[in-house]
């Protein structure tokens, strides 16, 4: 049972264009929503995360938005880049059990 | 500088033998973690440990072993590898005890098992 609902699986951009993922969970004791970003033949890295008494939260060009009533949270990049292109995972975990990823979203930002 | 390190990189077996995947952090990290990544299923927890001696399975935990002598060190253990556990391992490591917050992956190794 996947607990973390990622979409969409793959997504094409032109630079400056503004990609958006989305994720969806369903276990409402979750209290804390990481990004991970993973360029290819490298380990994920977090990249922005964000807890529910808040509603956005930006760095940089990365804002999470959230949205606790529907359960669910989006990760949008301003003015995309083609050094973007990667593959980008939610996650949700509790202050005392480990992370639940979703399933991850490539990236791809055309020059 | 501060990394979570895995040995071997990419390894190539046949089914049945024995393999262990390496995996050391410097960040004196008390939550170490094992995921697999597959296509489309993301990255899946097979084993954790909260601290030295303490071990216990996560999501996908059958055929794999894990042990923590040491703080530092997290080996995987395959015992007799099968052609389903072909996939993408990464450690990671965490300064939260139980996991949560960021965590510190290692560069992943790829596992073929034929």
């Amino acid at each position: 049972q996947q607990q973390v609902k990622q979409s969409p699986q793959s997504l094409i951009v032109q630079k400056g264009g503004i990609p958006i993922i989305n994720c969806a969970y369903e276990n409402t004791a979750f209290d804390y929503f990481p990004w991970y970003q993973q360029f290819p033949g490298k380990g994920p890295a977090l990249l922005i995360a964000i807890r529910p008494d808040v509603s956005e939260k930006k760095e940089g060009r990365f804002t999470i938005s959230f949205n606790k009533s529907a359960k669910q949270f989006s990760l949008h990049i301003m003015d995309s880049q083609p050094g973007d292109s990667a593959t980008y995972f939610c996650a949700a975990s509790t202050g005392r059990r480990a992370l639940t990823f979703g399933s991850g979203t490539r990236l791809q930002v055309q020059p | 500088e501060a990394q979570v390190t895995q040995n071997p990189r990419y390894l190539i077996t046949v089914t049945g033998k024995k393999l262990t995947v390496t995996c050391s952090q410097n960040m004196n990290h008390e939550y170490m973690s094992w995921y697999r990544q597959d296509p489309g299923l993301g990255l899946r927890q097979i084993y954790y440990s909260m601290n030295v001696e303490v071990t216990d399975k996560g999501d996908v935990p059958e055929g794999y072993k894990v042990s923590r002598k040491e703080k530092r060190n997290f080996p995987l253990i395959l015992e007799s590898p099968s052609p389903n556990q072909t996939s993408l391992y990464f450690c990671a490591s965490s300064k939260a005890g139980t996991g949560g917050g960021e965590q510190y992956f290692g560069p992943g190794t790829r596992l073929t098992v034929t």
